[in-house]
């Protein structure tokens, strides 16, 4: 069975320093993907960043990047100069197997605060 | 480029009346679809998804439905709806490449 765990509700963090959102995941499966999403308080879905399950280097978009640890079964997202815009709910995502009759499922997310 | 469009955007309902939403997709085929429900402060609970036109997989027993007429049309239903009901409901498809999801705008339903 596929599950994905998000253990901080909430996250303080002030503005400019970098910060990381926890998820671990559990799958049997060998060939999954891993996804991270925000979403600001207008409740649209914002996609960030994608890891591969045979990816062997740490993707990076911007100032996000995802610390891939696969032995620990762990998909942290580090946000580095966290900005004021960065205040929103992330949710940590996990597609196992490949192609077709791919399902989707998500952490129960963690609302990040940014102080100015 | 492909979109994903669903309405209506607000409803309020009682309880026990029936419920349709609507989504649909454009500038992709065959895509695989997904209907998602969020409680309010909470994560993504997924419902249903489909892999083609009248092939549906439930992910959660409940008095909710889904349908896929056409390739790029995906509905949620209900024939009486229950005060737990009540949320945000977010359609999506899946690109073939990585499986991200490409969400619609969302459906915010308050069953009274």
């Amino acid at each position: 069975a596929q599950k994905i765990t998000q253990t901080q509700p909430g996250m303080f963090v002030q503005e400019k320093e970098a910060v990381t959102l926890d998820c671990t995941y559990d799958t049997s499966d060998q060939s999954y993907g891993l996804f991270w999403y925000k979403q600001p308080s207008s409740g649209e879905m914002i996609f960030l960043i994608y890891q591969g399950s045979y990816d062997e280097q740490n993707a990076t978009e911007g100032r996000y990047s995802l610390n891939f640890q696969k032995a620990r079964k762990s998909a942290n997202l580090v946000i580095s100069a966290s900005q004021l815009g960065d205040s929103a709910m992330y949710f940590c995502a996990m597609r196992e197997g490949q192609g077709s009759a791919s399902k989707i499922i998500f952490g129960s997310g963690t609302r990040l605060s940014i102080r100015p | 480029s492909q979109t994903i469009h669903q309405w209506p955007a607000t409803l309020v309902q009682p309880v026990g009346s029936p419920l349709s939403l609507e989504c649909t997709v454009e500038g992709t085929s065959n895509p695989n679809l997904y209907w998602y429900r969020q409680a309010a402060g909470r994560g993504l609970q997924l419902l249903f998804y489909s892999v083609g036109i009248g092939q549906i997989s439930s992910e959660v027993p409940q008095n909710l439905s889904a349908s896929r007429p056409q390739d790029r049309q995906f509905i949620l239903s209900s024939k009486k709806l229950l005060l737990s009901d009540s949320g945000f409901y977010l359609c999506a498809w899946a690109s073939s490449n990585t499986g991200e999801l490409f969400f619609g705008e969302g459906s915010r339903l308050t069953v009274l």
